[in-house]
């Protein structure tokens, strides 16, 4: 099994939806964090969690909220889909004593996103 | 804020030739580390690099961070058809309330021709 494993794989939905996104993972990493992955641009941070109570905004936060029910699960939402953010989801973990410095992130498989 | 620019955006080898690919960043960084994800799968960590003039070697890659910690390369001596994929670099801003964000660049996408 996965260490870190996101449902769903792939979702198409419609503009207006409400959409969650769910991260687990089996690694035991207090830092958990949501990257887009868009062609040509890389990946991108949305949020990212130090520990359950510690959240934060990433890079492109807007139209996104994010969720740490415990430290091993890092949800992310869309409340109201729209078409451009149709992407490549990943979740990641990772786990370091300093806190300027993420160490190894270890990636979900990615959560495919189509907003028609 | 943070860039982090990386070039180029695609490269087509050869069997056996030798790729580069380079990584600057608008800031000076605390480390940079390197990724590569495969077509279709995940990003996969290869490498961190922590100290200016840093020079890594893992096999037939070799990894260097700058001597003013603002850029890093990556070099892959005679491709194989099993370094295809899409090589990332990202960095975390020295100083400031950064706080472990790691940018990562736009990414190189490598094609290798048997």
């Amino acid at each position: 099994d996965a260490d870190v494993t996101q449902t769903p794989r792939n979702r198409i939905t419609k503009t207006g939806k409400r959409i969650m996104l769910e991260c687990s993972q089996t690694k035991g990493h207090d830092r958990m964090y949501w990257y887009r992955q868009d062609p040509g641009l890389g990946l991108q941070l949305i949020y990212y969690s130090f520990d359950v109570k510690d959240i934060n905004k990433g890079e492109i936060s807007d139209g996104y909220s994010v969720s740490r029910q415990a430290q091993a699960k890092f949800s992310l939402s869309l409340e109201s889909a729209i078409p451009n953010q149709t992407a490549l989801y990943f979740c990641a973990t990772s786990d370091s004593r300093w806190r300027d410095d993420t160490g190894e992130l270890f990636f979900g498989e990615g959560s495919r996103l189509t907003v028609l | 804020g943070q860039q982090v620019m990386q070039i180029p955006q695609y490269q087509h080898v050869q069997e056996g030739e030798d790729f580069t690919t380079y990584c600057n960043s608008s800031t000076t960084l605390s480390n940079i580390q390197w990724y590569k994800q495969r077509p279709g799968g995940h990003p996969v960590f290869l490498i961190q690099l922590v100290k200016s003039g840093e020079v890594k070697k893992q096999k037939r890659l070799t990894f260097q961070f700058g001597e003013a910690k603002k850029n890093s390369s990556l070099h892959i001596t005679a491709t194989q058809t099993t370094d295809v994929g899409t090589y990332f670099c990202a960095g975390t801003r020295a100083g400031g309330t950064s706080y472990g964000k790691l940018t990562f660049g736009q990414g190189t996408i490598l094609t290798v021709h048997p």
